[in-house]
């Protein structure tokens, strides 16, 4: 089993729509938990970084952790055709140097 | 200045090549990471240097082999790679030194495509 699952898509939706991303973790010991957006052959973009449950918003950009299911959600609201791109979460552990372990990416295609 | 400049873009090279790839930046982060990235997969650490010093080195093989000039350089040398090196090649860097002062949160670069023939 991966240590963090994300359906890697691709989600089509039409422009305006509310876009809900998901990821689930299988290690409670996760702490740290973060969205990049990445455009095709860009580096990964840091959008959101939350720290354990509760949820975060930015804009139109909201982060939210549920800590008691392991789940990891970013919700974007008015989405516009910009914000096609791949979607990847990331955690990590908050004790000693632990990598960033990422999703596989989900892949959001916003039509006009 | 909040970026993280990688060059070249692009690199085609032969299996018998050696090529650089360099990163820059000047946000005065102390941590610079090299990543690699396949299609459609996530990226994928290769090296960590804190404080200009390598602290992390996930078993690459020894055809990589970096190189912290200075805090703000960071460069990965090529030498006698594979086809199935091809990927996208990330430089990333943090204000926050990992494993020692806390969580980090990483700025990346837009990375080198790198194709090798």
């Amino acid at each position: 089993q991966k240590e963090v699952e994300q359906d890697p898509g691709p989600l089509s939706v039409p422009e305006g729509a509310i876009v809900s991303l998901n990821c689930t973790y299988s290690n409670s010991a996760f702490q740290y938990f973060m969205w990049y957006r990445q455009y095709s052959r860009k580096g990964p973009e840091l959008l959101m970084y939350t720290y354990s449950s509760g949820n975060k918003e930015d804009g139109r950009f909201t982060a939210q952790v549920d800590k008691s299911s392991k789940y990891i959600s970013l919700f974007i609201r008015d989405s516009q055709p910009s914000d096609s791109a791949t979607y990847l979460c990331a955690t990590r552990r908050t004790t000693g140097f632990q990598k960033l372990v990422f999703g596989t990416g989900t892949r959001l295609l916003v039509s006009p | 200045d909040t970026e993280v400049t990688q060059t070249p873009k692009h690199l085609v090279m032969g299996m018998t090549n050696k090529k650089s790839l360099k990163c820059e930046q000047h946000m005065g982060h102390r941590a610079m990471y090299w990543y690699k990235q396949k299609a459609k997969k996530p990226p994928e650490l290769m090296f960590v240097y804190s404080y200009e010093k390598l602290s992390i080195n996930e078993s690459v093989p020894s055809r990589f082999s970096p190189e912290c000039p200075n805090s703000s350089l960071l460069n990965l040398h090529l030498h006698a790679l594979q086809p199935e090196d091809s990927a996208l090649y990330l430089c990333a860097s943090s204000s926050k030194v990992p494993g020692v002062q806390g969580n980090e949160k990483l700025f990346f670069g837009s990375g080198t495509q790198l194709s090798v023939l």
